[in-house]
C-alpha cells in the first residue's frame, strides 16, 4: 500500500519564527490534505491540496504530485500553532495518514 | 452546528465489557470511516462504508462491529472489551476522494 513520510518529526521553535514541513508519498494520489491536531485532540483541516499552491493566512501549502511530495508552511508561528501536523494521502477510499510532525512553538 | 459529531466523548469502561460508538454527519458526504489513534498518535483506518456498504475492514478483530443504518450514521460496536482497546477513535467522512472532515473524537479507556 501506499507509504507518507512526515519530516521532520519534532520541531521546537520561538514565537515569530517561519518553518516548514514535508510530506513525501510513494505513489500517485487523488487527494492530500494537511491536518492540525491541536493540544485538545481535535483535528482540525488545513488544506485539502492534491496539487498546486494554497495559502490561508499565515499558512500556505505546496503540493508537486508530479514528484510525490507536499509542503507546509507555517510564517510568523504563534503559541496556538503547537500540536501535531499530519499529511495525508488516499489511497484506495482511504485516507493513509503520515506519522506527523510534532510542533512546540515557544514564547 | 458540528458537520462530523460523535458520542461519548470520553467512555471509561471495564475490560469485558461491551460499548458503542456514535457518529453522524450532516455534510451529505457517502462515505464514512473510523480511524483509530494509539497512544504514539498513529493514525489507522479501521473501516471505510460507501452508501452504507463496508468497502474497507482493514484487518481488524471481530469484536468490532461497524453499522450503517444510512448515509448520515455510522456506529461502532465493541465486543468484550480489552485493554489493548483504549485509543482515541474518529469518525470522518466524505465524499468519495474528497476532502474528509473528522469529528471531535472519543477516547476509549479500558480498565
Amino acid at each position: 500500500g501506499i507509504q507518507v513520510e512526515q519530516s521532520p518529526p519534532d520541531l521546537i521553535l520561538q514565537e515569530g519564527a517561519n518553518s516548514t514541513l514535508r510530506c513525501n508519498f510513494s505513489d500517485s494520489v487523488n487527494n492530500l490534505q494537511w491536518f492540525h491536531q491541536n493540544p485538545w485532540g481535535q483535528l482540525i483541516n488545513l488544506f485539502y491540496i492534491p496539487s498546486g499552491t494554497k495559502q490561508n493566512g499565515r499558512l500556505s501549502a505546496t503540493t508537486v504530485a508530479t514528484e510525490r511530495y507536499s509542503l507546509l508552511y507555517i510564517s510568523s508561528s504563534q503559541t496556538t500553532d503547537s500540536g501535531v501536523y499530519f499529511c495525508a494521502v488516499d489511497g484506495a477510499q482511504k485516507l493513509v495518514f503520515g506519522q506527523g510532525t510534532r510542533l512546540t512553538i515557544n514564547p | 452546528d458540528t458537520a462530523v459529531s460523535q458520542t461519548p466523548k470520553y467512555l471509561v469502561t471495564q475490560m469485558g465489557n461491551d460499548k458503542s460508538i456514535k457518529c453522524e454527519q450532516n455534510l451529505g458526504h457517502d462515505t464514512m470511516y473510523w480511524y483509530k489513534q494509539d497512544s504514539k498518535k498513529f493514525l489507522k483506518i479501521m473501516f471505510s462504508y460507501n452508501n452504507k456498504e463496508l468497502i474497507i475492514n482493514e484487518t481488524v478483530p471481530n469484536r468490532f462491529s461497524p453499522k450503517s443504518p444510512d448515509k448520515a450514521h455510522l456506529n461502532l460496536h465493541i465486543n468484550s472489551l480489552e485493554l489493548g482497546d483504549s485509543a482515541v477513535y474518529f469518525c470522518a467522512s466524505s465524499l468519495s476522494h474528497g476532502e474528509a472532515f473528522f469529528g471531535q473524537g472519543t477516547r476509549l479507556t479500558v480498565v
